[in-house]
């Protein structure tokens, strides 16, 4: 079956720096990926939408400087958290589109992001 | 926009007993997908079942079965013969099946319901 790849798993880092989240799928090209984010025990919210080769459609309330998402290929995507602080602490997760019309989502595993 | 609410934060059943999840939405839409997900503490997304909204046919896999009730905007989650793996969170989430525009593809989560097994 097909596979999204998420790394890190888990990243622990300091207030003010940046992280870089990659999302990668392993056996299809997603033309479109997807980004969520969780709280403890609490539902997945979109924060956007990444297009390769094109710029990502975020969500009402996500900020386009804080969360930088980039599409270059049609295996990878990333979500750089810049200048992070501890409300930045969440589980984030990718999802990648696969088939013509998109209709088969796949899911990463997760990344785990504590900015202390 | 498509909303998607779970109005049972928590459930328990009995191992081998049967339980049910519930599930509405709103949509102005005529066609889209509906499914279930599990998320077990491994926080790893696992697609349980999946319903087709134009497919009057109720989706089974396995022990999990949905009563899709299209009309009602209602779409419950049956678990037969539960089992201690079957412990985790469960997301009901929505889908639009029309191409084109910034929507497509996306999944809209309900609030989830912490299924407890008990043994």
């Amino acid at each position: 079956g097909a596979v999204v790849s998420q790394h890190p798993s888990r990243v622990i880092c300091k207030s003010g720096t940046s992280v870089k989240i990659e999302c990668r799928s392993l056996d299809f090209q997603a033309t479109t990926m997807f980004w969520y984010r969780q709280f403890p025990k609490k539902s997945l919210m979109l924060m956007a939408t990444s297009n390769e080769g094109s710029k990502a459609t975020y969500e009402q309330g996500v900020e386009k400087d804080k969360f930088l998402i980039n599409h270059a290929s049609l295996t990878l995507s990333t979500l750089t958290v810049t200048s992070a602080h501890p409300e930045d602490s969440s589980f984030y997760i990718c999802s990648a589109s696969r088939g013509q019309g998109g209709e088969k989502l796949f899911f990463g595993s997760g990344t785990q992001l504590s900015v202390l | 926009a498509q909303t998607v609410t779970q109005s049972q934060p928590e459930m328990s059943v009995q191992e081998a007993e049967t339980v049910t999840l519930s599930c509405t939405y709103d949509t102005s839409e005529s066609d889209y997908y509906l499914f279930w997900y599990k998320q077990p503490p491994s926080r790893q997304m696992i697609l349980v079942i999946r319903q087709e909204a134009y497919k009057q046919q109720n989706a089974t896999e396995n022990r999990f079965s949905v009563n899709f009730q299209k009309a009602a905007k209602s779409f419950s989650l049956k678990i037969s013969d539960s089992q201690l793996g079957d412990a985790a969170m469960y997301f009901c989430a929505y889908r639009t099946t029309s191409a084109g525009g910034t929507s497509y593809g996306k999944l809209t989560f309900g609030q989830g319901t912490i299924l407890t097994v008990h043994p």
